[in-house]
């Protein structure tokens, strides 16, 4: 079955330090996403892709980075990391299908991450 | 205007009532309306979702109402179930075909048994 896989699973690090995430699909999507989830905030987004060699940045993107080199895969880095950036991250992926503005996203199980 | 407003933040209801989750939004170019169940440790996943062009729509014991000239709509769930207890957002999307969600906040829902 098709499936969207995050790595790892859970994380701490320290202030300072380069955390990548991982995010792998199945299902070939061409769209995929990464967002923070935090009480009281809901899910924010951070950064997305259409499609391979495409990025943009979603409405919580300081301080973070991605970069999409084949359709299954869209890992989402952290150059520095703050304390502020210690929170439940979610990828997620969806299909582009012309002439229809909306698809049903697919969600990843989150990696909870730790910034000492 | 991208914002969408969720409310309650959390809700306590006992088993068999109906919770009501409400979601409203300003910008008129959102055109599509779902809403995300979400388990503890687990990702969020599609429960249901609505266009602007119908007023009401049922999957089961869910259902959502759309009041478009409000900018409201609301999912409620019938005969809630223990088992219904998890959060939920709702979202939109606008349709400029950037397959892009603005959530809402979530709302905490407990089913007691």
């Amino acid at each position: 079955d098709a499936e969207i896989t995050q790595s790892p699973r859970h994380k701490i690090t320290e202030t300072g330090r380069q955390v990548t995430l991982a995010c792998h699909q199945t299902w070939n999507h061409n769209n995929m996403f990464w967002y923070r989830q935090d009480l009281g905030h809901g899910l924010r987004l951070i950064h997305y892709s259409y499609g391979v060699h495409d990025t943009n940045k979603g409405e919580v993107s300081d301080g973070y980075s991605v970069s999409r080199s084949n359709t299954e895969d869209l890992p989402l880095t952290l150059e520095s990391a703050a304390s502020s950036q210690t929170s439940v991250y979610f990828c997620a992926s969806s299909e582009s299908a012309p002439g229809r503005s909306y698809n049903e996203q697919f969600f990843g199980p989150g990696t909870r991450l730790t910034v000492l | 205007q991208q914002q969408v407003k969720q409310s309650p933040q959390s809700l306590i209801v006992q088993k068999g009532g109906i919770p009501i989750i409400n979601c409203a939004y300003e910008n008129t170019a959102f055109d599509y309306f779902p809403w995300y169940q979400q388990f503890p440790g687990k990702g969020p996943a599609l429960l249901i979702a609505i266009r602007p062009d119908v007023s009401e729509k049922k999957e089961g014991r869910f259902t959502i109402s759309f009041n478009k000239s409000a900018k409201q709509f609301s999912l409620h769930i019938m005969d809630s179930q223990p088992g219904d207890s998890a959060t939920y957002f709702c979202a939109a999307s606008m349709a400029s075909g950037t397959y892009k969600y603005i959530f809402g906040t979530g709302t905490r829902l407990k089913v007691l048994a």
